[in-house]
């Protein structure tokens, strides 16, 4: 089964909203409701903040939110913060692999 | 707070088996779905399996005939084999708890294989 299918990159400036998308199929994204979303700075371990396609963990910061609509769910920063500019992977549960992640986008704050 | 500890040889030789294992502490191993998912340097993220318990474990099909996980749970540790082995399984090795949402990470070990 291929990757769920991020772009490569995004870029904001400091302040603004982005949104990363992650695209799947009716067989995984599209069947349920078991999207996450990892941020993961260089040389750092990934880290959960967006789980079954909106819910945060505790002390993720509310800037942080998912959604999803058909195949794609999408994973939107509010108020752009230096510290946010990471990779980001999407990963969904799939009827097949069980798991599959993403590509991965990285996210540049200007 | 959980916290997870992957071990094992950083170089392995082509077509050998790499051999990790995972220390959990923290939490009953018996009480979750713990994976191993890898890292390509410079690349992204790749699920290579998960265990539960005494349950049958599962693992990504495009592995799945070189990839066995076993877990202990009298020492709360969990381990990966993986066969035949070559370059392009030269990666970070992350132990972690969940699958569908991990939650908790080890800070992965490179493995490169290499003659």
């Amino acid at each position: 089964q291929s990757a769920l299918t991020q772009p490569a990159s995004v870029s904001g400036s400091p302040g603004q909203s982005i949104t990363i998308s992650c695209t799947g199929t009716s067989s995984d994204i599209g069947a349920y409701n078991y999207v996450s979303w990892y941020q993961q700075h260089p040389g750092k371990v990934p880290k959960l903040v967006v789980f079954e396609v909106t819910n945060r963990p505790s002390g993720v910061s509310n800037r942080f939110s998912g959604s999803k609509s058909g195949n794609t769910a999408s994973l939107t920063i509010s108020g752009l913060q230096a510290e946010d500019e990471a990779d980001y992977y999407c990963s969904s549960y799939t009827s097949s692999t069980p798991v599959i992640f993403g590509g991965g986008t990285k996210l540049t704050v200007l | 707070q959980v916290q997870l500890q992957e071990s094992g040889p950083g170089l392995v030789s082509p077509s050998e088996t790499l051999s990790l294992t995972c220390t959990v502490s923290g939490d009953s191993i018996s009480n979750d779905f713990w994976s191993w998912i890898r890292q390509t340097p410079g690349k992204g993220l790749e699920w290579i399996g998960r265990v539960y318990s005494t349950w049958t474990p599962n693992y990504n099909p495009s592995l799945k005939n070189r990839v066995t996980i076993s877990v202990d749970t009298s020492i709360n540790q969990f381990s990966l084999n993986l066969s035949s082995v070559t370059a392009a399984d030269t990666a970070v090795y992350y132990c972690a708890r969940g699958y569908d949402r991990i939650d908790s990470w080890g800070q992965g070990t490179l493995v490169t294989v290499s003659s």
